[in-house]
C-alpha cells in the first residue's frame, strides 16, 4: 500500500518550455504533498508544501511564479516548471502524507523526475 | 531549529564488512527518526524508522537505535553486500505538518 506515482520519470526539453510533473497517490488520500529538488550528490531541498484545495507554501528562495504547484484533489498534485532554463535541470521528487496514518508515519515518495533543459 | 547531521561520505567498504553510518540530531520535543535509501537513479525508499527513545528500527539486515541521551540514530549492518551500494539519508520528523528534516546523505560504496 501507500504507493506514490510520479510522472514523467525523465524529460528532456528545450529552453523556454514549460514542463508539468504529476504526483499521484494511488491507494490513499493525501491532504499534504511535498515537492523536493535534489542537485547531484546533494541532499533533498524542500521546495514547497502542497495542501489540497489551498495555495502551496513555498520555502524561502523558491520562486512561486517559476514553480507552479496545484493540488486540486486528494490524490493529485502537479508541479509546473514555467519557461524552464538549463539551471532548472535537476531531479525533482514528490512525496505524500497519508491521511489515514498516524502523525509519526513517514511521507511516501515518488520515484522522482529527472528534468534536463537543453 | 531542528537539524540532522550525518557523517560525510563516501564510505567505501569491502563486501561482508561491518557498516556504521553516524547520524546525530537536534530537535525539540520527541521527534521520529528515519533512514531512507536512494539507489542510483531512483527515488527514496524508507529503510527503517523509530518513533521513541530506545526503539530499534530494523529492515534488510540494517538496524538503528533511537538514543535520546546521545541524540543519535546510527545506522548499522553486520555484513554488507555490493547491492547495498546507495546513498543513505537520515531524517527526522517532529513538525505537525509532517515535514522531514534531512541529513546531507552518505554515499556507500561496497566493493566485491
Amino acid at each position: 500500500g501507500a504507493v506514490v506515482s510520479q510522472h514523467p520519470s525523465w524529460v528532456i526539453c528545450k529552453s523556454g518550455t514549460s514542463v508539468k510533473i504529476e504526483c499521484r497517490s494511488l491507494d490513499f488520500q493525501a491532504t499534504t504533498m511535498f515537492w523536493y529538488r535534489q542537485f547531484p550528490k546533494q541532499s533533498l531541498m524542500l521546495m514547497a508544501t502542497s495542501n489540497e484545495g489551498s495555495k502551496a507554501t513555498y520555502e524561502q528562495g523558491v520562486e512561486k511564479d517559476k514553480f507552479l504547484i496545484n493540488h486540486a484533489s486528494l490524490t493529485l498534485s502537479t508541479l509546473t516548471v514555467t519557461s524552464a532554463h538549463p539551471e532548472d535541470s535537476s531531479f525533482y521528487i514528490c512525496s505524500a502524507r497519508d491521511l489515514g496514518q498516524y502523525s509519526n508515519q513517514p511521507q511516501h515518495f515518488g520515484d522522482g523526475t529527472r528534468l534536463s533543459i537543453l | 531549529g531542528n537539524s540532522v547531521t550525518q557523517m560525510e561520505g563516501p564510505v567505501t567498504l569491502s563486501e561482508e564488512a561491518f557498516l556504521t553510518i553516524n547520524c546525530t540530531y537536534t530537535a525539540t520535543g520527541y521527534p521520529s527518526l528515519f533512514w531512507y535509501v536512494q539507489y542510483p537513479g531512483e527515488g527514496l525508499q524508507l529503510l527503517l524508522k523509530a518513533t521513541k527513545a530506545d526503539d530499534k528500527g530494523s529492515n534488510k539486515g540494517f538496524e538503528a537505535t533511537y538514543r535520546k541521551e546521545t541524540t543519535s540514530f546510527h545506522l548499522e549492518k553486520g555484513s554488507v553486500q555490493v547491492s547495498d551500494s546507495a546513498v543513505y539519508f537520515c531524517a527526522l520528523s517532529g513538525d505537525s505538518n509532517y515535514q522531514l528534516i534531512w541529513g546531507a546523505g552518505t554515499k556507500l560504496i561496497i566493493k566485491p
